[in-house]
């Protein structure tokens, strides 16, 4: 089956610019999450969609980060306006409902964002 | 709050060693622990994941196991090689507040040649 499919691999953009990252989760995943790491860190859980809707945002900065998932499939995240301290690397994961069989998670390779 | 903790931060051992990995985390209502690995660059991948009633999995070179009621987690590592460098992760998912996942910061393995 086809992985976690994220874009762009890389972005560059100076502090206050805005930047959105696409996610495409694997065929019949409900649940999808983007999770944040800052180099040295684990990653850290930013929003999770089950479905079209919100699940946890509780940790999501809602004055600067935003995130929709459109007819339940692909997601964006987006941030506006970037912050020096927001360089980091942006993971999405999907995954199957809790309790099924075969449930776990699938990381995508991440989009590396750089503030300068 | 759950906290996941991961010893050591950094290991450099001679290939064909055999390793552990440590990982304690302080809320024992987990519903399952997972291993992951994370080369440079890369996002993460998954190597085994313990449900909470369980107490070993096993894959290939890999033995993971969790004592639930102390709150640890060994990542066993048989016959180390050199392509076994990478980072690990330790993360659980909690019993409650859905499925997100707290992880540890990671061990930086260096297996050399």
């Amino acid at each position: 089956e086809a992985g976690v499919a994220q874009s762009p691999r890389y972005k560059i953009i100076e502090k206050r610019q805005s930047v959105a990252f696409w996610c495409n989760p694997i065929s019949g995943h409900a649940t999808l999450y983007w999770y944040q790491q800052i180099l040295g860190q684990g990653p850290k859980l930013l929003i999770q969609f089950q479905n079209n809707g919100v699940v946890d945002d509780s940790q999501l900065p809602k004055d600067r980060f935003s995130a929709e998932r459109l007819k339940g499939v692909d997601s964006t995240l987006k941030i506006q306006p970037a912050k020096l301290e927001d360089s980091a690397v942006y993971l999405c994961a999907s995954s199957l409902l809790r309790g099924v069989l075969d449930y776990g998670y699938t990381f995508g390779s991440g989009t590396r964002l750089t503030v300068v | 709050k759950q906290e996941v903790t991961q010893i050591p931060a950094a290991l450099s051992v001679p290939e064909g060693e055999n390793l552990v990995l440590n990982c304690s985390f302080t809320d024992s209502a987990i519903y399952n622990l997972q291993w992951f690995r994370q080369d440079p660059g890369k996002g993460l991948t998954s190597l085994l994941l313990i449900q909470s009633s369980q107490r070993e999995q096993t894959s290939g070179r890999l033995n993971a196991s969790l004592d639930k009621s102390s709150g640890r987690s060994t990542l066993y590592i048989a016959a180390s090689q050199p392509g076994d460098s990478a980072t690990y992760l330790c993360a659980v998912e909690q019993e409650t507040s859905g499925s997100r996942l707290t992880f540890g910061e990671g061990t930086q393995l260096t297996v050399n040649p």
